[in-house]
């Protein structure tokens, strides 16, 4: 497996802000992702983070809400911006490594609360 | 987009019993397949992976694979308490992309 640190662990954000996630693995990995866990519900991917290029966003997902930054192959970054209540959820990196097969690993997770 | 499916539960079963969890998916092409074991207020952690038709067992766990039905599920033996939790069974979106479609989850309570 792979050991994933994110930061923050949880935060509580007034309306129109924007907050910052960071996502840190202990090894390169060729694929990371980031999903989002709302209240009670499934697992939603928004974007997968690739290194060196624009982040790939999924449907319902766009890159100014949801900027992502991928610099190397250990780090990424998810903004959430101009926050609403609406964005109050879990926040998910995940990280696909080569010699794992295509499995992917969890990071902790960032619970964000707006206000 | 791939379609995944799963019954919510709870399903309820007393400590010592066989937990079954059942997953069905919409793509024939489907190559591989996951299930995570995700505990309330935590991250989802990988239990199994299944690539080939037939049963892939590892200690408590085996996770069973019928292509042709287009299921896959989640045998635990001997469940304990410990093992309740929400069980997400997940599917690559398509051929060639490594991003997952997660099922809804289904909810074990093991009953001591």
């Amino acid at each position: 497996s792979a050991v994933i640190s994110q930061k923050p662990s949880r935060d509580i954000c007034q309306r129109g802000t924007s907050l910052t996630i960071q996502c840190q693995v202990d090894s390169q990995v060729t694929m990371m992702f980031w999903y989002r866990q709302q209240p009670g519900q499934s697992l939603t991917l928004i974007a997968t983070a690739n290194q060196g290029s624009e982040a790939t966003y999924e449907s319902g997902f766009v890159i100014d809400k949801f900027p992502i930054s991928r610099p190397n192959l250990t780090f990424s970054t998810l903004t959430v911006s101009n926050m609403s209540p609406e964005d109050s959820s879990i926040y998910l990196c995940s990280v696909e490594r080569r010699e794992a097969g295509d499995t992917q690993y969890f990071g902790p997770g960032t619970r964000l609360t707006v206000l | 987009q791939k379609e995944v499916e799963q019954n919510s539960g709870p399903l309820s079963v007393p400590e010592g019993a066989i937990a079954s969890l059942n997953c069905t998916y919409s793509d024939r092409v489907s190559q591989s397949f996951f299930w995570y074991r995700q505990y309330s207020g935590k991250s989802p952690e990988l239990i199994m992976s299944i690539y080939s038709n037939g049963d892939k067992e590892d200690g408590r766990f085996t996770a069973q694979l019928n292509k042709a039905s287009q299921y896959v599920s989640l045998l635990i033996r001997d469940s304990q308490p410990s093992d309740s939790a929400t069980y997400l069974c997940a599917v690559p979106q398509y051929t060639g992309r490594r991003a997952l479609t997660f099922g809804s989850g289904t909810r074990l309570q093991v009953q001591p």
